[in-house]
């Protein structure tokens, strides 16, 4: 997991209230991934990030936002949080060339009561 | 739609022996096709990257096969080892961005 540092580890928050969740990169990575991990569904692609304020949607974006205002900064925000969005959640960022593939953070374990 | 499918049943083996995992494809024609390992509470880590024009890699103990036609890709590991336990995960790539779509996994566990 170096390089890719995804902050709060756990957490744990009511329904209704809004939640951001921190991934900080030092790898220098123009692409940038938030997943969900749920039991029967595997990874699921939320929001990704090819630039500074270059965002677009993944498979299962609804209720969520991102923001990237600088590369080393990608942001998750559940603006109402609901017991729906209880899972993991991974940052990742993506190397190219002849080695290309995913350097993930060691996720966030989000509880919604 | 696409589907990715791997043995949902976990995978028992004995030390020392060859583990095969199987990652079926349909609707989908990717670019790439990778493999990564997660340990439990721990993001997934990379472990190889198999190209549709590739046949097989390989990477010390680790063997990788990617057949197009069958939409199929294998993953051995010889000489196994109970380090070698952890859920294994494929995952494919259309080349558009690294945007990658992943299979549930597959659990395994390599006793002594």
């Amino acid at each position: 997991d170096a390089g890719i540092t995804q902050s709060p580890r756990h957490k744990v928050t009511e329904t209704g209230t809004p939640v951001t969740l921190r991934c900080h990169q030092t790898e220098n990575h123009r692409y940038m991934y938030w997943y969900r991990q749920d039991p029967g569904h595997g990874l699921r692609l939320i929001h990704y990030s090819y630039g500074v304020k270059d965002t677009d949607k993944g498979e299962v974006s609804d209720g969520y936002s991102v923001s990237r205002s600088k590369t080393e900064d990608f942001l998750l925000t559940l603006e109402s949080a609901t017991s729906s969005q209880t899972s993991v959640y991974f940052c990742a960022t993506y190397r190219t060339g002849d080695v290309a593939g995913y350097t993930f953070g060691s996720g966030t374990r989000l509880t919604v009561v | 739609s696409q589907k990715i499918e791997q043995n949902s049943e976990a995978l028992n083996i004995q030390e020392g022996k060859t583990a095969t995992l199987t990652c079926n494809y349909t609707n989908y024609s990717p670019a790439y096709l990778q493999w990564y390992r997660q340990d439990p509470g721990r993001g997934p880590v990379f472990l190889l990257l198999i190209r549709e024009n590739e046949k097989e890699k390989r990477k010390e103990r680790l063997k990788v096969t990617f057949d197009t036609t069958l939409k199929q890709s294998l993953f051995h590991i010889t000489a196994s080892q109970p380090a070698d336990s952890a859920t294994y995960l494929c995952a494919l790539d259309n080349n558009q961005g690294g945007k990658l779509i992943f299979g549930q996994g597959t659990e395994l566990s390599v006793k002594p």
